[in-house]
């Protein structure tokens, strides 16, 4: 167990809607990660978060954002659906800034998202 | 974009034999680490080799990283049936705030 959360584990939605991904970070842990994980584009980085700011930006869609709250933990808002937008999507997080140095990441179960 | 390519993209081995991973990327790095997955499961952080370091162990896992040639191995001894995952290579590249993860090499371990 990483100690990192995230809900739903599945969820199966039609295109053009909108979803919400939840993540809990490891206590104590400052930042927070988003990765896709497709079988076609592996694993891809779409956005970090550290102490509610965002840090670092990957190839997240104008379609999806994230935020960070105060308690520290993350939402992926995925919205205007697409057949493509099918993955696991991934939080992690670390104690670390991230900026000079990225060290381990503890990853969540994941949250599989089906777009019919 | 891809970072890190894992070579081979699948491997099966017998129990008892070993396995090595390599990886190879394109920028000058930080730190290079490799984790494992677990089919549909999340990733799991198994060792973290800095750039300024030639080689690392950890248990049965050995991590080598060559900066000139930019590539990085893993090598996993006496393997068990329960070592059967798929291995990803990450790099911390230099002026990057995250990892960039490989494609992965699916590892088979027949029992």
């Amino acid at each position: 167990d990483s100690g990192v959360t995230q809900t739903p584990k599945h969820l199966i939605t039609a295109t053009g809607q909108r979803v919400t991904l939840r993540c809990s970070p490891r206590s104590g842990d400052l930042s927070v990660y988003w990765y896709q994980q497709s079988l076609d584009q592996g694993l891809q980085f779409l956005i970090q978060y550290y102490n509610g700011e965002e840090r670092a930006k990957g190839n997240i869609l104008e379609r999806f954002s994230a935020q960070q709250f105060p308690d520290l933990h993350s939402e992926l808002n995925l919205s205007s659906l697409e057949l493509g937008d099918s993955a696991l999507y991934f939080c992690a997080s670390s104690p670390k800034s991230g900026g000079t140095d990225t060290g381990e990441l503890f990853f969540g179960e994941g949250s599989r998202l089906t777009v019919l | 974009s891809q970072q890190g390519e894992e070579d081979p993209q699948a491997l099966s081995i017998q129990e008892g034999e070993n396995a090595t991973m390599n990886c190879s990327y394109k920028t000058s790095i930080n730190n290079l680490q490799w984790y494992r997955q677990n089919s549909g499961r999340g990733l799991v952080h198994l060792i973290l080799i800095r750039s300024n370091e030639r080689e690392k162990h950890s248990g049965r896992l050995r991590v080598t990283l060559d900066t000139s040639k930019k590539s990085s191995s893993l090598l996993i001894t006496a393997s068990r049936a329960a070592d059967t995952a798929s291995y990803f290579c990450a790099t911390d590249a230099t002026g990057r705030r995250a990892l960039t993860f490989g494609s992965g090499t699916r590892l088979q371990v027949q029992p």
